[in-house]
């Protein structure tokens, strides 16, 4: 079935520091790619979204890129803030509905 | 524009019990999940509706979860009797439609769910 596979375990890292967390998907056809933040104490929020081969999301400063040929959607950004400390889920949809299908998530640690 | 509300945001039941989550969903939309959030894992969809009927509910352990959306509107997951393993986040999600007009995923918005402990 339709699974995403997240890095294992949570990042820390310093203010201003590079961010990359990696996603690979295993879906029939083509799905659409999403990456879910969910910082403390809110609800879960779309971050970016793709949907087709090749494309790249983008918000806030993080970038993913929809790669069909190794079944990625890795988040990236460029120098993270104490206010990027959330938990980044990515998820996917198959062709045809709505069905979420997401990883399980990685907790990310911005120190001053 | 008002989110999607649930309540309560916290219950502590025994195991046997029985318990009841309740969504409202953003106003127009036609299609509502809920999810379930188990301690370090993402959520697992449990049942879709479109308006009042459902459209996929093959993850809901049928046996004691239920779940209706009476007027095509709020709606209410319940569990009876809870086991310890259903401790969990139960996040309840709208969206417009169940699929874009343009052939396209339709953002869903989460509520900010319903933390359930089972002792």
């Amino acid at each position: 079935g339709d699974s995403v596979t997240q890095m294992e375990g949570p990042v820390t890292l310093s203010e201003e520091a590079f961010l990359t967390i990696n996603c690979t998907y295993t879906a029939t056809g083509y799905p659409s790619l999403f990456w879910y933040v969910q910082y403390p104490g809110e609800g879960l929020q779309l971050l970016l979204k793709a949907t087709k081969a090749d494309d790249k999301g983008s918000n806030k400063g993080f970038e993913a890129t929809y790669r069909k040929e190794t079944t990625s959607f890795h988040l990236e950004k460029g120098s993270v803030q104490v206010s990027d400390s959330a938990v980044y889920f990515c998820a996917l949809s198959p062709y045809g509905n709505n069905r979420l299908a997401f990883g399980k998530g990685n907790q990310v640690v911005v120190i001053p | 524009e008002a989110g999607v509300a649930q309540s309560p945001r916290y219950k502590i039941i025994e195991k046997r019990q029985s318990v009841a989550f309740w969504c409202n969903p953003i106003s127009g939309h036609a299609t509502l999940y809920w999810y379930q959030q188990i301690l370090g894992q993402g959520p697992k969809l449990l049942i879709q509706f479109q308006n009042n009927g459902v459209v996929d509910d093959s993850q809901l352990p049928k046996d004691r979860f239920s779940a209706e959306r009476l007027k095509g509107v709020d709606s209410t997951l319940k569990i009876q009797p809870a086991k310890l393993e259903d401790s969990a986040v139960y996040l309840c999600a709208s969206s417009s439609s169940a699929w874009g007009q343009g052939r396209s995923y339709n953002e869903q918005f989460f509520g900010p769910g319903t933390r359930l402990t089972v002792l």
